[in-house]
């Protein structure tokens, strides 16, 4: 069992649309919690951090069930420059090691 | 201004061979990483390091290693190349460790691709 699990999708939806993913982590030791973005063919970069009382960034929510090890993404009206793929990512040890999940992309249509 | 740069972007070479790929941040950070991402998409950390402490994912094999020659580079060496080494490796920095939220910036990746 992979230590971070993401559906890999691919989430298809038209421009406007609410779209939400889901991850779940297996390491009940895991510390932090953040989303990242990866564009085709470029380099991951940070979207959110995940705290445990949930936090919003303007379009995007972000939730953490610690006693579920679960996480999640909201996305609300979605853009065409939204279309990435959204990887679910986590921490539990020294060295402040990422943990990536496979992410799951998403495709905004017009 | 490039936050973390990575040379070569693009390599290619023969199995068997020994390659270096290098890595800069002008952020002044203190640890540095490297990842691989293979064919699958699949993100996986390698190493990370500061001046204190080189910490190794215990899958990497030993034909892969770190060198650092001061705070702002980390440099990646592989002996031996082999077929399953093709992947995009990508360099990464953070600031202090000790702080678990603290967002890694990545370079623009290098693909090598091993014949």
């Amino acid at each position: 069992r992979k230590e971070v699990e993401q559906d890999p999708g691919p989430f298809n939806v038209p421009e406007g649309a609410t779209v939400a993913f889901n991850c779940t982590y297996s390491n009940s030791a895991s510390q932090s919690f953040f989303w990242y973005r990866q564009d085709c063919r470029k380099e991951p970069k940070l979207l959110m951090s995940v705290y445990s009382s949930g936090n919003e960034d303007g379009r995007f929510t972000a939730q953490l069930n610690r006693a579920s090890q679960y996480i999640s993404l909201l996305i609300r009206d979605s853009k065409l420059s939204d279309s990435a793929t959204y990887l679910c990512v986590v921490t539990h040890n020294a060295g402040n090691m990422l943990t990536f999940g496979g992410g799951t992309r998403l495709m905004v249509k017009p | 201004d490039t936050a973390v740069s990575q040379t070569p972007k693009y390599l290619v070479t023969q199995m068997g061979n020994d390659k270096s790929i290098k890595c800069e941040q002008n952020l002044g950070h203190d640890t540095m990483y490297w990842y691989k991402q293979d064919s699958k998409k699949f993100l996986k950390i390698m190493f990370s390091y500061n001046n204190k402490e080189l910490i190794i994912n215990e899958t990497v094999p030993n034909r892969f290693s770190p060198k650092s020659p001061d705070k702002a580079h980390l440099n990646l060496h592989i002996n031996s190349l082999e077929l399953g080494d093709s992947a995009v490796y990508f360099c990464a920095s953070s600031q202090d460790p000790a702080f678990s939220y603290n967002e890694q910036f990545f370079g623009p990746g290098t693909r090598l691709t091993v014949l």
